[in-house]
C-alpha cells in the first residue's frame, strides 16, 4: 500500500514569507508526528497528533510554527515569517498505534525547506 | 528525561567488513529502543526494535542489535557490510512511562569503501 507522502519535496522561499508543508499519512494511522532535521543534527520533535485528542505541541520552537490535522488524516505544518534558521528537512511520520510508545513510525521522504 | 547518544558521527568501513554502531541511552526504567536507517533523500526506515525478552534482536537487511542494561547500550551490528548499507543510522529511545514521543540520537553516517 501507499506509504507516507509529503509535499512539496523541495521548497525555496524568501525570508519573511509563510510556507505550508503537507503530510499524507498511511490510511488508518491514528498517530502523526512532525520532526525537523537540520544538517548534521538528529531529529527534533515538533508536534504529535494523537487521534482526536489535543496535539502535543511541546516541540514547536516558536509561535511562528503551527500545525493542524484535518479529519484525522492529512496534516499541514505552517511556518509564518520564515527565517533562515528554519532551513531544514521537515519529516512527517505516522503510526498505527495510538498512544503506544512501542509503535513503529513510518516516515515520509521529507520536505527540504530553504529560506533565502 | 530520556536521551540518546551516538558517539560516532561518521564510520568508514570496507565492503565485506564487520560493522558496529554505538548507541547509549539514558532512561530510568526499561526503555523501548529502536534503530532506523535513512538513505539519501529518503525518510527513515525501521531496522529493528527492542522492548523486552531476548536481548539480542534481529532486524531487516541482516542487522542485529544487543541490549546491555549494565552498559545502557544498544549497539547495532552487521557481520558483513554491503555497499548499499551506506546511509545515516539513527538510534532512538521511547518511553515506557507514558512518553509517546521517541528521542532520536544525532545519527551516524556510514561510509562504505569498495
Amino acid at each position: 500500500g501507499a506509504g507516507v507522502s509529503q509535499s512539496p519535496s523541495n521548497k525555496v522561499t524568501e525570508k519573511g514569507k509563510d510556507v505550508e508543508l503537507r503530510c499524507d499519512p498511511i490510511s488508518g494511522h491514528t498517530a502523526l508526528y512532525w520532526y525537523r532535521q537540520s544538517l548534521g543534527q538528529g531529529l527534533e520533535f515538533l508536534i504529535y497528533f494523537q487521534g482526536n485528542s489535543a496535539p502535543d505541541k511541546s516541540g514547536l520552537p516558536s509561535d511562528r510554527f503551527s500545525a493542524e490535522r484535518t479529519g484525522g488524516s492529512v496534516s499541514t505544518l505552517t511556518i509564518q515569517r520564515t527565517q533562515q534558521e528554519d532551513s531544514a528537512v521537515y519529516l512527517c511520520a505516522s503510526s498505527a498505534l495510538l498512544a503506544e510508545p512501542r509503535g513503529e513510525q513510518f516516515f515520509g521522504p521529507g520536505t527540504r525547506l530553504t529560506v533565502l | 528525561a530520556q536521551s540518546v547518544t551516538q558517539p560516532d558521527i561518521h564510520i568508514t568501513v570496507s565492503e565485506g567488513a564487520s560493522l558496529e554502531l554505538r548507541c547509549n541511552y539514558s532512561y530510568g526504567a526499561t526503555p523501548y529502543l529502536f534503530w532506523y536507517v535513512q538513505s539519501p533523500g529518503q525518510g527513515l526506515q525501521l531496522l529493528l526494535k527492542y522492548f523486552s525478552g531476548d536481548t539480542l534482536v534481529q532486524g531487516i537487511k541482516g542487522f542485529e542489535a544487543e541490549f546491555k542494561r549494565s552498559q545502557s547500550s544498544f549497539n547495532l551490528r552487521k557481520p558483513s557490510v554491503h555497499w548499499s548499507d551506506a546511509a545515516e543510522y539513527f538510534c532512538a529511545v521511547g518511553g515506557a512511562g507514558g512518553s509517546y514521543i521517541p528521542t532520536f540520537g544525532r545519527g551516524t553516517s556510514l561510509i562504505v569503501h569498495p
